[in-house]
């Protein structure tokens, strides 16, 4: 695949459930970024992995949400007990090098009940 | 704190016509760089370009330019020549060198282009 994947594409969940959200990045990119788009705003960071670090997690709003990357590549973000709030669409980055340029997934809209 | 303002939530322009999309930011860094994404309703970031502050050189690509006065703080984008596939919403985001990487994005200006 040449560009950033997501999965899944829409995911609609009850208030209280756990969700995990999928990011395959482009293949040799070693950095990896989560936004998080609410309706209408513009995209607000989470969090990024260096490798399968994570020197910037300040963008994490409550400690209900949490990333891992392993391999280098695939990153997941879960979500525990998911509130309403919570609704957005959540983008993931990749690029050769942090501050090289970004290039986005398709997002996975999350709908909480 | 550092921000990012796009001050027109909604701009129109006529098909083969020029326009200009604002962006301000306000930062105390001296290195960091700026970017210009469209996104349009399949929810895709596209990267339309990027500009290094150190650079006094405006960056352009093809019908679109920029127009970056950093000591003013403004990062525009010029779209010449409007097709209807510009249509979409456009994002200014920054970037620092010394922050890993991350963005900082404005709040959008969604463009619509009439034919």
């Amino acid at each position: 695949g040449a560009g950033v994947s997501q999965s899944p594409s829409n995911k609609v969940t009850e208030k209280g459930k756990d969700v995990e959200l999928r990011c395959d990045p482009i293949s040799g990119h070693t950095a990896l970024y989560w936004y998080r788009q609410s309706l209408g705003q513009g995209l607000e960071f989470l969090i990024y992995f260096q490798g399968n670090s994570a020197p910037d997690k300040s963008g994490l709003p409550s400690d209900r949400f949490s990333a891992e990357r392993t391999g280098g590549s695939v990153s997941t973000l879960t979500i525990q007990r998911t509130q309403q709030e919570d609704s957005a669409v959540y983008l993931c980055a990749s690029s050769y090098r942090a501050q090289e340029t970004q290039y986005f997934g398709p997002g996975t809209r999350l709908l909480v009940l | 704190a550092q921000t990012v303002t796009q001050s027109q939530p909604e701009m129109s322009v006529q098909e083969a016509e020029t326009v200009t999309l604002s962006c301000t930011y306000d930062t105390s860094e001296s290195d960091y760089y700026l970017f210009w994404y469209k996104q349009p309703p399949s929810r895709q970031m596209i990267l339309v370009i990027r500009q290094e502050a150190y650079k006094q050189q405006n960056a352009t690509e093809n019908r679109f330019s920029v127009n970056f006065q950093k000591a003013a703080k403004s990062f525009s984008l010029k779209i010449s020549d409007s097709q209807l596939g510009d249509a979409a919403m456009y994002f200014c985001a920054w970037g620092f060198y010394n922050q890993g990487g991350k963005l900082i994005f404005g709040q959008g200006t969604e463009l619509s282009v009439k034919p």
